[in-house]
């Protein structure tokens, strides 16, 4: 299966902290992508690793990719209130549609 | 420029309607995708247009499901004989070609079968 599956399910930290969401997969891919979802339903796209990337960053994002594991982190340092919504990882084969299979995500709640 | 759009935003309709979700995807992006989103779910694949042509309809749950795709462009997206199992949030995605990249979400269609 392609899809990803994400850990923890649920994670509440205090604004300010860091907080990490891992992402564990089966297949053998191309790329893997992380997807936020806000209560209000839109699905934005945060940041892509390639499979022949190790860590990238984007702003206070910084995702790590380590394929022997096939494993996934993303990491949101200094977080904020706005930063609350649920996060889905998607791995993307290296043949076919490149659709998204997400799995139940991680629900992360920043208290004020 | 704009994003992705679909319209209606939110669709009740009787069991046993016909409905037709509609998605404007972003100008030069050949690529587009259907999901569906049910109540506490994970993210579900319907279909996928390359250009005006489908090479995977794999996800479709049944018969009554038919999607298009006219000009490269806009898709419609047809249910027929709603159930209320079909109650679900249908998201639309397009991407550029064959690259990999990133899908771009539009706002969704609550639909409601009552």
């Amino acid at each position: 299966s392609q899809q990803g599956e994400e850990d923890p399910q649920a994670l509440s930290i205090q604004e300010g902290e860091n907080a990490t969401m891992n992402c564990s997969y089966k297949t053998s891919i191309n790329n893997l992508q992380w997807y936020r979802q806000n209560s209000g339903r839109g699905l934005v796209h945060l940041i892509l690793i390639r499979s022949n990337e190790r860590e990238k960053h984007s702003g206070r994002l910084r995702v790590t990719l380590d394929t022997s594991k096939k494993s996934s982190s993303l990491l949101i340092t200094a977080s904020r209130a706005a930063d609350t919504a649920s996060y889905f990882c998607a791995p993307l084969s290296i043949q076919g549609a490149q659709k998204l299979v997400f799995g139940q995500g991680t629900r992360l709640t920043i208290n004020p | 420029g704009a994003g992705v759009s679909q319209s209606p935003s939110n669709k009740v309709t009787e069991k046993g309607k016909d409905v037709e979700l509609r998605c404007d995807p972003i100008s030069g992006h050949t690529a587009l995708y259907w999901y569906r989103q049910s109540l506490g779910q994970g993210l579900e694949f319907l279909i996928y247009f390359q250009g005006n042509s489908a090479p995977d309809k794999s996800g479709l749950p049944s018969d009554r499901f038919s999607a298009e795709r006219t000009g490269g462009s806009v898709s419609t997206l047809t249910i027929q004989r709603t159930q209320q199992e079909d109650s679900a949030v249908y998201l639309c995605a397009s991407s550029l070609v064959g690259s990999y990249n990133e899908q771009f979400f539009g706002p969704g269609t609550r639909l409601t079968v009552l």
